[in-house]
């Protein structure tokens, strides 16, 4: 069974950084490239950052980039976001998710259950 | 950056169709997909590839895209179908994935 479990999140001061983590288990976890998704409260899904499978390849939203760092560790199984600089409005709960490739195209196929990051004085 | 246009909400009763619409620019080379998430949970993905089913996901589910418009269609509507629904692509232009606003869909 595909498990993804966030951590580190909680209370951070404007200007503070924090770490997420995402533990991975039930799928061979350097096959997938991983992403980060975040939902403030009362709003809709954002995308905040990408990683390919041996971290060739990384792309931010543009309101991340700069202040967030995604990594991978793939003999950990594991997968983090470097946050930087926070501020009020990145206040949200952060998705890890795992990126499946189609004969297509790529797609979301599992979401962790989320980690609230909140950024308030 | 590149934007995707949901309604914000849908009605529907039960037993009808609801059918959600997810537009942009030049959409038509876009590939959808669509992610179902209920109160206080994490999404779910509920059709990929524009029109393809996950495992698990009922056959009253289904998805088109065609000209400037993806739609997601749920047929024979229930009341545990009331969630919100977003629509998800990736612009190749920005290297960037791309939600839409999302839809909530209420079961009358």
């Amino acid at each position: 069974e595909v498990q993804l479990v966030e951590s580190g999140g909680g209370l951070v001061r404007p200007g503070g950084s924090l770490r997420l983590s995402c533990s991975a288990s039930g799928f061979i976890f350097s096959n997938y490239s991983m992403n980060w998704v975040r939902q403030a409260p009362g709003k809709g899904l954002e995308w905040v950052a990408s990683i390919s499978t041996r971290s060739t390849y990384i792309y931010y939203a543009d309101s991340m980039k700069g202040r967030f760092i995604i990594s991978r560790d793939n003999s950990m199984k594991s997968l983090f976001l470097q946050m930087n600089s926070l501020r009020v409005e990145d206040t949200a709960i952060y998705y890890c998710v795992r990126e499946f490739i189609s004969t297509r195209s790529y797609y979301f196929d599992y979401w962790g259950q989320g980690i609230l990051v909140t950024v308030s004085s | 950056s590149y934007v995707l246009t949901q309604p914000p909400s849908v009605s529907v009763a039960p037993g009808q169709t609801a059918r959600i619409s997810c537009g942009g620019n030049n959409f038509g080379s876009k590939i959808v997909h669509w992610h179902q998430q209920k109160p206080g949970q994490a999404p779910v993905l509920v059709v990929y590839d524009d029109s393809g089913r996950p495992s698990g996901i009922p056959e009253r589910f289904s998805g088109s895209n065609s000209g400037n418009t993806a739609t997601l269609t749920i047929s024979r509507v229930e009341a545990g179908d009331e969630a919100d629904y977003y629509c998800l692509v990736w612009d190749t232009d920005s290297d960037h994935w791309v939600f839409g606003g999302g839809t909530k869909v209420t079961v009358l």
